[in-house]
């Protein structure tokens, strides 16, 4: 089946400027995540949907960013005045749940930006 | 809030050498996983462990979650150039209103020479 997908894959942008990544995650999924991974390093976690709950925001690193998820499904990390310091992959995963708990996450490919 | 630390940073071994990586959680965690990300890739899961002490094998690979559940480690037998890439471990907390986020380490870059 469909894996998690991303787009665009890579966006190149000028400094002052809003961008928009998208993820659709996997059907059925019902958890959704943001995370940002800079060149050779970690992955840093930005947000976190699970169904109709109110979603963790504790990892936005200021109030440029924002995301938002319709209908359960499809998810938009909006990132508004974009600061070379954003340059980075965002990377989207999905998960499911069983019997309450969480199974593992599914990542997409993520989407490559670079403000200049 | 939750930290998971894991070392190294980097590895370097010769092909079939062994190889382990290491994490270490802040909390005691409810479960914890591990995914390798080879370059250029996104990361994929390896395996998850959640109870106190458990020991899981895939070929090679041996995960193991401490006694505690603050610890975990990763151990690779007689690496092979198919193993190049960088391994994460995350960790779930035990509870409260974000169950759901993993809090994954800094990773270990595993290079292996022929």
């Amino acid at each position: 089946g469909a894996g998690v997908s991303q787009s665009p894959s890579n966006k190149v942008t000028e400094k002052g400027k809003d961008v928009e990544l998208r993820c659709d995650p996997i059907s059925g999924h019902t958890a959704l995540y943001w995370y940002r991974q800079s060149l050779g390093q970690g992955l840093e976690f930005l947000i976190y949907f699970q169904g109709n709950s109110a979603p963790d925001k504790s990892g936005l690193p200021s109030d440029r960013f924002s995301a938002e998820r319709t209908g359960g499904s499809v998810s938009t990390l909006t990132i508004q005045r974009t600061q070379q310091e954003d340059s980075a992959v965002y990377l989207c995963a999905s998960s499911s749940r069983t019997s309450g708990s969480y199974n593992e996450q599914f990542f997409g490919p993520g989407t490559r930006l670079t403000v200049l | 809030g939750q930290q998971v630390m894991q070392i190294p940073q980097y590895q370097h071994v010769q092909e079939g050498e062994d190889f382990t990586t290491y994490c270490n959680s802040s909390t005691t965690l409810s479960n914890i996983q591990w995914y390798k990300q080879r370059p250029g890739g996104h990361p994929v899961f390896l395996i998850q462990l959640v109870k106190s002490g458990e020991v899981k094998k895939q070929k090679r690979l041996t995960f193991q979650f401490g006694e505690a559940k603050k610890n975990s480690s990763l151990h690779i037998t007689a690496t092979q150039t198919t193993d190049v890439g960088t391994y994460f471990c995350a960790g779930r907390g035990a509870g409260g209103t974000s169950y759901g986020k993993l809090t994954f380490g800094q990773g270990t870059i595993l290079t292996v020479h022929p």
